[in-house]
């Protein structure tokens, strides 16, 4: 599985947009880029994830370059209950997917009012 | 909205005892996991379960754990004889759909395991 990297914290102030950057170099042709956070030890809880195309729910967007070699999360409008570790993953699909998910240490988004 | 419960939330067992963590996944999922958090560590994967069977498991699920799907609805995990390093949150997830691009992990709250 292709590694991620991502910086370790980032604050953002309430109601700006956090933009999350990550790198994920030697992702490869099938490889999906998935992100979770966890909110205080809770369980991890799933945000988003594409291949190539730009994504948007009612969560965030995600922004994957078009070499696909780093992608951005952005949480357009960051409150307090945003703060929480976000993890990038990169899985592949298809034949390949066995349905683990790889967590790094994440980026630790503390937002501030 | 469908969600993953856990059972129990906290679990206080003596080193060498055999506990069973419990989770119920989502009603229509086929595919179930269970990872664990050590405290202030990364969350770890450790089994994945599909058909009634082990799909894949890491170094850390040894033979003293196993998985267990006993009737239609719950996901077990025990632990036979545990160890104090075996503290940690376990967290259970599952998911409806793998190899496709609606392949999404619903996680449970965990239970937290304290081996004393």
């Amino acid at each position: 599985d292709a590694k991620t990297t991502q910086p370790p914290s980032m604050d953002c102030a309430e109601g700006r947009a956090a933009n999350l950057p990550c790198n994920h170099s030697t992702i490869s042709g099938n490889e999906y880029v998935y992100w979770y956070r966890q909110i205080h030890s809770q369980g991890p809880q799933y945000i988003i994830h594409g291949l190539k195309n730009n994504e948007t729910n009612e969560m965030a967007s995600l922004i994957i370059t078009e070499d696909r070699k780093s992608s951005t999360l952005i949480l357009p409008h960051a409150t307090l209950r945003d703060t929480a570790v976000y993890y990038c993953i990169v899985r592949p699909q298809g034949s390949s997917n066995t349905g683990k998910l790889i967590f790094g240490q994440g980026t630790t988004l503390q937002v501030k009012p | 909205e469908p969600e993953v419960t856990q059972t129990p939330s906290h679990q206080v067992t003596q080193m060498g005892q055999e506990v069973i963590l419990r989770c119920v996944p989502i009603s229509n999922h086929l595919y179930f996991y269970w990872y664990r958090q050590i405290l202030g560590q990364k969350v770890e994967f450790l089994v994945s379960f599909y058909n009634n069977e082990i799909s894949e498991k890491s170094e850390i699920f040894d033979d003293q754990f196993s998985v267990e799907r006993p009737d239609g609805s719950n996901f077990t995990l025990k632990i036979r004889s545990t160890k104090l390093e075996d503290s940690a949150m376990y967290f259970c997830a599952s998911s409806d759909f793998l190899r496709g691009a609606r392949d999404t992990q619903y996680f449970g709250p965990g239970t937290r395991l304290t081996v004393l």
